[in-house]
């Protein structure tokens, strides 16, 4: 079966630094998402992405974050530099269609930021 | 505010049991809910959802969730766990007509089952 990988499963950075954390999404899917999860609070959206631009984002995803689709497969996310706030779980996600289409999730990547 | 509240953190159940772990929301807008559920190292995996129609939805896995309106919850229930099912169960839902795609989650219920 079909599934979304991301990498790496757990990155360190120092605060201040760059980041970009990969997913691979299911292949043919349209609609890509990121969320993220602190540790003990709720799985929270970032962002979503269709047709090569963004769809929605919420009001984390500020002007530190970026998303893109570089090569028609990997969907990525960038941290221009990192704070200490944003060390959490990352999830990738992806649908066929957006809305009422079931979002397939990633395993995640732990970002631990030093 | 919209949110989802999961008043349980943590449900120790026997096996063979069963199980209701609560979702109640709060919405503005019409939603649609889901329930994820996610293995240890594993992704979020969808157990079911509630679009429009028949308010008892069957999922995955032998569960199944009643989306009450007059009282914002969607309840997920099984009749009988197994060892198999311990896991991290997320409520979830989306706004419609709020031109967000995004989903809206709880914090989660650590179902734990013993032998």
């Amino acid at each position: 079966e079909p599934e979304v990988t991301q990498t790496p499963s757990h990155q360190v950075t120092q605060m201040g630094q760059e980041v970009i954390l990969r997913c691979v999404p299911i292949s043919n899917h349209l609609y890509f998402y990121w969320y993220r999860q602190i540790l003990g609070q709720k799985v929270e959206f970032l962002v979503s992405f269709y047709n090569n631009e963004i769809s929605e984002k919420s009001e984390i995803f500020d002007d530190q974050f970026s998303v893109e689709r570089p090569d028609g497969s990997n969907f990525t996310l960038k941290i221009r530099s990192t704070k200490l706030e944003d060390s959490a779980m990352y999830f990738c996600a992806s649908g066929w269609t957006g809305v009422t289409d079931t979002q397939y999730f990633g395993p995640g990547t732990r970002l631990t930021v030093l | 505010a919209q949110s989802v509240t999961q008043l349980d953190s943590q449900v120790p159940v026997f096996e063979e049991a069963p199980v209701e772990l609560r979702c109640n929301y709060s919405s503005s807008v019409s939603v649609y809910l889901f329930w994820y559920v996610q293995y240890p190292n594993q992704g979020l995996q969808l157990l079911l959802k509630y679009l429009s129609g028949s308010t008892l939805v069957k999922g995955i896995n032998g569960f199944e969730a009643e989306f009450n309106k007059s009282q914002t919850s969607f309840h997920l229930r099984k009749p009988s766990v197994h060892i198999s099912d311990t896991a991290e169960y997320f409520c979830a839902f989306l706004s419609l007509g709020g031109g967000a795609d995004g989903l809206t989650f709880g914090k989660g219920t650590h179902l734990i089952i013993q032998p």
